[in-house]
């Protein structure tokens, strides 16, 4: 089947410094990657719409300066945390839309990356 | 924004006991989604239903789609230990262009 490959699973960083997720389709094109951001015991919060590209389409609220999303490729999609802080630790997660034919949309998830910022 | 509103918030429940959490939503539904997920970890897709009036199963787990398309329940028998996570009903706009989640069912199963 489908896999999403999000890269690193794991990242310690410390504060000011930037860190880059990659969110990879191993096996099919994803004109559409979404970025999702999970607070403790909360549910996953749509953070950004990535399209292979073109700019990406952020939810409101979330700052478009400290996230940064590239969809360079049908394969790949990148998200960079800019000068992080601790309020910015969080579990980050991608999946990516491949489209199986009319109205059949399938949305794959990437394993999630944990982001800690001393 | 599509608004999906889960409940209940948490469960627990004995081991082979039945169970239902709902979700609902302010706009029609184009495609629900569901997924299991274990904290801090992957989601596992389970069932995906369009039409209304839609039942799917898989194993123990059913999930219907209403006839309007605004609800949809999940459904499981003889509960497991096993099926303990967070449980999230997801949708998208008739376009896809974005793809939301629910509040989220946490799932505590007793043996």
């Amino acid at each position: 089947g489908a896999v999403v490959s999000q890269h690193p699973s794991r990242v310690i960083c410390k504060s000011g410094t930037s860190v880059k997720i990659e969110c990879r389709s191993l096996d099919f094109q994803a004109t559409t990657m979404f970025w999702y951001r999970q607070f403790p015991k909360k549910s996953l919060m749509l953070m950004a719409t990535s399209n292979e590209g073109s700019k990406a389409t952020y939810e409101q609220g979330v700052e478009k300066d400290k996230f940064l999303i590239n969809h360079a490729s049908l394969t790949l999609s990148t998200l960079t945390v800019t000068s992080a802080h601790p309020e910015d630790s969080s579990f980050y997660i991608c999946s990516a839309r491949e489209r199986r034919g009319p109205g059949a949309n399938v949305l794959t998830f990437g394993a999630g990356s944990r982001l800690t910022v001393l | 924004s599509q608004e999906l509103e889960q409940s209940p918030q948490s469960l627990i429940v004995q081991e082979g006991k039945n169970l239902t959490i709902n979700c609902t939503s302010s706009k029609t539904l184009y495609g629900l989604y569901w997924y299991k997920q274990k904290y801090g970890e992957g989601l596992i897709f389970l069932m995906m239903l369009q039409k209304g009036g839609e039942e799917k199963s898989h194993e123990k787990i059913t999930a219907k789609l209403d006839e309007k398309k605004q609800q949809s329940s999940l459904h499981i028998t003889a509960s497991q230990p096993s099926h303990a996570g967070i449980y999230l009903c997801g949708a998208a706009p008739y376009n896809f262009n974005k793809f939301y989640f629910g509040s989220g069912t946490k799932l505590n199963v007793k043996p």
